[in-house]
């Protein structure tokens, strides 16, 4: 069976600095790995997945990830935070597309940028 | 992406009182929809997979007689909460297989509260 781990509940970071967003996955065969961002109350909004190629996936709103294959590891990166990134961030993994496939979440990691 | 919508964001109800809510995808035919449920500070767990015009899949541990779906067109999934209790107060989010590259598309959530 498929899962995510996401060790960290919580992630506080100055405005200004570089956040990183922990997630290491399980999955049978080639991973189709996904990170989502929730807002309070808000559904979730898709940041950016990885399926295959460059290991180093751009997304939304200046976030990046990074697919390390030999740590099964998804990391969530911006080099820089502002105040608006504060959120519920979510990593995912398939073992094919999405719709397809069932996808597993990760528990979320609260992520606080500070002013 | 697609334009997922839900409706209503906030329901509350009387226990024993049913509750429908709408799932809508409004820029595409979505052949397929997930229904989701998400308990406060917790992650989402997949509970059933909405097929236009064929029943409903559920994951273990869901009662299809409680929580009813119906995918009658390519653009509308419904979930209905029947004879509801207080247990069952959650925030419950579909979702739609994106129209290209297979990632997942959120509506906003639906919040219900029984009382």
């Amino acid at each position: 069976a498929q899962s995510v781990a996401q060790p960290e509940d919580q992630v506080n970071v100055a405005e200004g600095n570089p956040l990183t967003v922990k997630c290491t996955y399980s999955v049978s065969g080639n991973p189709y790995l996904f990170w989502y961002v929730q807002y309070p109350n808000r559904g979730l909004q898709f940041l950016l997945k990885y399926i295959t190629g460059d290991n180093l996936v751009k997304g939304s709103y200046g976030f990046e990830a990074e697919f390390n294959k030999s740590q099964t590891s998804f990391h969530l990166k911006k080099p820089s935070a502002l105040v608006s990134d504060s959120a519920l961030y979510f990593c995912a993994v398939s073992p094919g597309p999405a719709g397809s496939y069932q996808l597993t979440f990760g528990k979320g990691t609260k992520l606080s940028v500070i002013p | 992406g697609a334009v997922v919508s839900q409706h209503p964001s906030w329901v509350i109800c009387k226990s024993g009182t049913s509750v429908k809510i709408e799932c809508r995808s409004l820029d595409f035919q979505a052949t397929t929809m997930f229904w989701y449920r998400q308990f406060p500070k917790q992650s989402l767990m997949l509970m059933a997979t909405s097929n236009e015009g064929s029943k409903a899949t559920y994951e273990q541990g869901v009662e299809k007689d409680k929580f009813l779906i119906n995918h009658a067109s390519l653009t509308l999934s419904t979930l209905t909460v029947t004879s509801a209790h207080p247990e069952d107060s959650s925030f419950y989010i579909c979702s739609v297989s994106g129209p290209n590259t297979g990632e997942l598309f959120f509506g906003e959530g639906s919040r219900l509260t029984v009382l």
